[in-house]
């Protein structure tokens, strides 16, 4: 969905470097969300926010960390990348006031390889 | 936490046949989403159920949500080529979804 881009959308990275993966909106939406998705097991929900000052982690957060900077942005970042972080990772939206609150629109993704 | 359960994991048919994908929750739902990826794609909202026994159709496709709002299924009439893809069920839970490990359909043309 055009309206949610993600940077970078392919990134090699080393053990030990810290990275950050942005994603960006212009759905006007309040609600993000960041997963990752490896084979075979689906999307895992790293982090997610409902407003600008609402941050929530998911199922999967040890070793990442969020920031939201505005209500478009939502930043993920990997403080020391590890190679089991090496994943596709999706960034999410909603809109809680929207008709169709539940439903989410997914960005293209950003392919992400620790060696 | 919520668990979803989806089988099959891999599902390979030849064109022209059905298709079925079934989701099963560790909980009672609010709701459950479906999505469709493409291969290289990313997920992309299918339908959402919301009532107890629910049916909705999308010209081949025809979802259903259980009695107890705890399974759901997506049945898929006649497939063609262009249904190729992972499929996956969400539950809902207070806004976050929990979504199943899908399941991928290849179709021999």
């Amino acid at each position: 969905d055009a309206d949610v881009t993600q940077t970078p959308r392919n990134r090699i990275t080393k053990t030990g470097k810290r990275i950050m993966l942005e994603c960006s909106q212009t759905k006007g939406h309040d609600r993000m969300y960041w997963y990752r998705q490896d084979p075979g097991l689906g999307l895992r929900l790293i982090y997610y926010s409902f407003d600008v000052k609402d941050i929530n982690k998911g199922e999967i957060s040890d070793g990442y960390s969020v920031s939201r900077q505005a209500q478009a942005k939502f930043s993920l970042s990997l403080e020391s990348a590890i190679p089991n972080q090496t994943a596709l990772y999706f960034c999410a939206t909603s809109d809680s006031g929207g008709a169709s609150p539940y439903e989410q629109y997914f960005g293209p993704g950003t392919r992400l390889t620790v060696t | 936490g919520q668990q979803v359960m989806q089988i099959p994991q891999y599902q390979h048919v030849q064109e022209g046949e059905d298709f079925t994908t079934y989701c099963n929750s560790s909980t009672t739902l609010s709701n459950i989403q479906w999505y469709k990826q493409r291969p290289g794609g990313h997920p992309v909202f299918l339908i959402q159920l919301v009532k107890s026994g629910e049916v909705k159709k999308q010209k081949r496709l025809t979802f259903q949500f259980g009695e107890a709002k705890k399974n759901s299924s997506l049945h898929i009439t006649a497939t063609q080529t262009t249904d190729v893809g992972t499929y996956f069920c969400a539950g809902n839970s207070n806004y976050k979804l929990t979504f199943g490990k899908g399941t991928l359909l290849t179709v021999n043309p």
